[in-house]
């Protein structure tokens, strides 16, 4: 069975740093997502990565996927407060998986 | 504009009373799917609809039911609502089964009370 693991599970963070949230799945995969949600609100959707090596930016984050590692990231750069929301990376392989989600507070 | 819509966005029904709640669409996806997603929980697969072809996930209780009648809307039937199903209520469609990227819609939260 397919296992998404985030981590870390909580953020919180100071305007102006930087940090990374890693996503780790247990199948073999080359489709994987990442989501935002804001409190009661639906998903968002920020990346999808469809193959190895695969690297997206958008303002300040940044995902990429090793898929063979089962490894992805998002990297936040000079993190500022409009990003405190939860993250989640989900992978399909022919069904979507989420990770827990990480909850991100930055703070002033 | 809107792709995929939710409705009602909020319902509150009492314990044991039936509930439906509503999600159609605009992009002619042929799969559409229903998420249920606890506070401070991931988004949970119920069952999902492949065309006209209905999957049930094997842990999803015998309480909740679904109807498509045509492409663009389905249903969530909550036959007998517990205090345990309050819950956000997110629909998603995709093009096709599979490995697809799936759009939500903005979600329906339900109060049991």
């Amino acid at each position: 069975e397919l296992k998404v693991e985030q981590n870390p599970l909580f953020l919180s963070m100071q305007e102006g740093k930087n940090y990374t949230i890693y996503c780790n799945y247990s199948t073999t995969s080359d489709r994987l997502y990442w989501y935002r949600q804001d409190p009661g609100k639906s998903l968002e959707s920020l990346f999808v990565l469809l193959s190895n090596g695969a690297v997206k930016q958008e303002g300040r984050l940044m995902a990429s996927l090793d898929t063979k590692a089962r490894l992805s990231t998002l990297h936040i750069t000079a993190a500022v407060h409009d990003l405190s929301a939860t993250y989640f990376c989900a992978v399909n392989n022919n069904d979507m998986r989420f990770g827990a989600g990480t909850r991100l507070t930055v703070k002033p | 504009d809107a792709m995929v819509i939710q409705n009602p966005r909020y319902q509150v029904t009492q314990f044991g009373k039936p509930v439906t709640l509503s999600c159609s669409q605009t992009l002619n996806h042929n799969v559409m799917y229903w998420y249920q997603q606890k506070s401070s929980q991931a988004p949970k697969l119920l069952f999902h609809y492949y065309d006209k072809d209905f999957n049930n996930e094997a842990d999803t209780p015998d309480n909740f039911q679904s109807r498509r009648p045509n492409t663009s809307f389905c249903f969530l039937d909550i036959r007998s609502p517990g205090l345990g199903d309050a819950a956000m209520y997110l629909c998603a469609t995709s093009r096709v089964w599979g490995s697809y990227e799936q759009y939500f819609g903005p979600g329906t939260r339900l109060t049991v009370t």
